[in-house]
């Protein structure tokens, strides 16, 4: 069946530093990609998503590239803030359907 | 404003005394869908709804019920809590083409079943 891992969190960094996050996934046919972003108390928001392969996503200066060959979409941002400390959250929706599967949500802390 | 509407946002309830938890979206959205989260496992899904009076359980259905009378509301309905309940939920709402734009959520209803 379908399904999406993301790296386990906490991941820790200080402003300005570089971020990844990995998320791979499996799932049959082409599925669409998402990556939302949930701070806290709050519910999740869409940040990005990538329909097709090559496709890249992007927003508030983060990016995530819709890798086939890889089965990957792992979200970038090039310099953090503190205001990016939340919870991220990849998800796949199968083309044609409504089910979305999450992974497991990676927390992001970011120091000043 | 576009939004998805949950009620309540926090709720202590007893084991067994049936609890409604309201949501709204001002969207037109067609699809709706309940997710719980809790730590360690990400979202996981309990019942969507592709629109008015057709619903289907998701992933984790047991101990719970929806309804889908209008195409605004899609309550959450557990008729006799139990503690394993205990969780963050929120509802989500998208077009018919989710698939495309993701979707929308609510801002959450902690649940506390003692």
């Amino acid at each position: 069946g379908n399904s999406v891992t993301q790296m386990e969190g906490p991941v820790t960094l200080s402003e300005e530093a570089f971020l990844t996050i990995n998320c791979t996934y499996t799932a049959t046919g082409y599925p669409s990609l998402f990556w939302y972003v949930q701070y806290p108390g709050e519910g999740l928001q869409l940040l990005l998503k990538a329909t097709k392969a090559d496709d890249k996503g992007s927003n508030k200066g983060f990016e995530a590239t819709y890798r086939k060959e890889t089965t990957s979409f792992h979200l970038e941002k090039g310099s953090v803030q503190v205001s990016d400390s939340a919870v991220y959250f990849c998800a796949l929706t199968h083309t044609g359907g409504f089910k979305t599967i999450f992974g497991a949500g990676t927390r992001l802390f970011v120091k000043a | 404003e576009a939004q998805v509407t949950q009620n309540p946002r926090y709720l202590i309830t007893v084991t067994g005394k049936k609890l409604t938890v309201t949501c709204s979206q001002n969207m037109n959205h067609e699809y709706m869908s309940w997710y719980r989260q809790d730590p360690g496992l990400g979202l996981r899904q309990i019942y969507y709804s592709m629109n008015v009076e057709v619903t289907d359980k998701g992933d984790v259905p047991e101990g719970y019920k929806v309804s889908r009378k209008e195409k605004r509301n899609f309550p959450l309905i557990l008729e006799s809590p139990s503690p394993n309940q205990t969780s963050l939920y929120f509802c989500a709402s998208s077009s018919p083409t989710g698939a495309n734009y993701g979707y929308t959520f609510g801002s959450g209803t902690r649940l506390t079943v003692v």
